[in-house]
């Protein structure tokens, strides 16, 4: 069964202060890996696939990676406005359906 | 492209009462996904839908819930006999086939049952 375990929880950071989001998983051939941005009583946006190590995808202030077991979203220079939850989901092997994790928190302080 | 669109935003029912949702996925898109979500969870997938055939249901997934995609095009969901414990967001997604498997949400319906 795959597994989706993202870390922190909760992170709070000042505006312009960079930092990284992490995602690692389990999973039996990993077909897709997938950033969302949630804000309250919303769905989720779409922000990126990845699909192999080593792949990077970028969109304004973030950037997601990608590795065998994880993936990292970086935020670099936050603003108020990047506050929500983000939200890593995989797809594996012949499936179509995602497995989502539990998000991460963030907030940006001005 | 005018998104995935659900209706009711917000349903507010008693228990034991039956509800229905509506999902309009983007219109070319042939899969169909309906998914729940509680306060600090992520999505939990229910069912999903390839033109008008359900594919796939969770096991945990009772029998009080019931989906259809009659045409292929909107889907609706139904929950029978309400319980307090169905609180929560209902979310859709759609997708279009063999296209980098990536889902886009609706809003959802955000489901309060007293």
């Amino acid at each position: 069964e795959d597994q989706v375990t993202q870390s922190p929880e909760a992170l709070r950071l000042q505006e312009g202060e960079s930092s990284s989001l992490n995602c690692s998983y389990t999973v039996s051939g990993l077909r897709g890996l997938f950033w969302y941005r949630q804000d309250p009583g919303k769905g989720p946006e779409f922000l990126f696939t990845l699909y192999s190590a080593g792949e990077e995808k970028e969109k304004e202030r973030l950037k997601a990676t990608l590795t065998k077991k994880e993936s990292f979203l970086h935020i670099t220079a936050p603003k108020p406005e990047d506050s929500a939850t983000y939200l890593c989901a995989v797809l594996s092997g012949g499936s179509y359906i995602p497995t989502f994790g539990r998000g991460t928190s963030l907030i940006v302080h001005p | 492209d005018t998104g995935v669109s659900q209706d009711p935003r917000h349903k507010i029912t008693k228990r034991g009462q039956n509800v229905t949702f509506r999902c309009d996925p983007i219109s070319e898109h042939n899969r169909l996904y309906w998914y729940r979500q509680t306060l600090g969870q992520g999505p939990e997938f229910l069912t999903y839908f390839q033109n008008e055939a359900q594919l796939e249901k969770s096991r945990l997934l009772s029998d009080r819930f019931s989906a259809e995609r009659p045409k292929g095009s909107f889907s609706t969901l139904e929950i029978q006999r309400t319980e307090q414990g169905d609180s929560a967001m209902y979310l859709c997604a759609s997708s279009l086939r063999d296209h980098s498997y990536e889902q886009y949400f609706g809003p959802g319906t955000r489901l309060t049952v007293t």
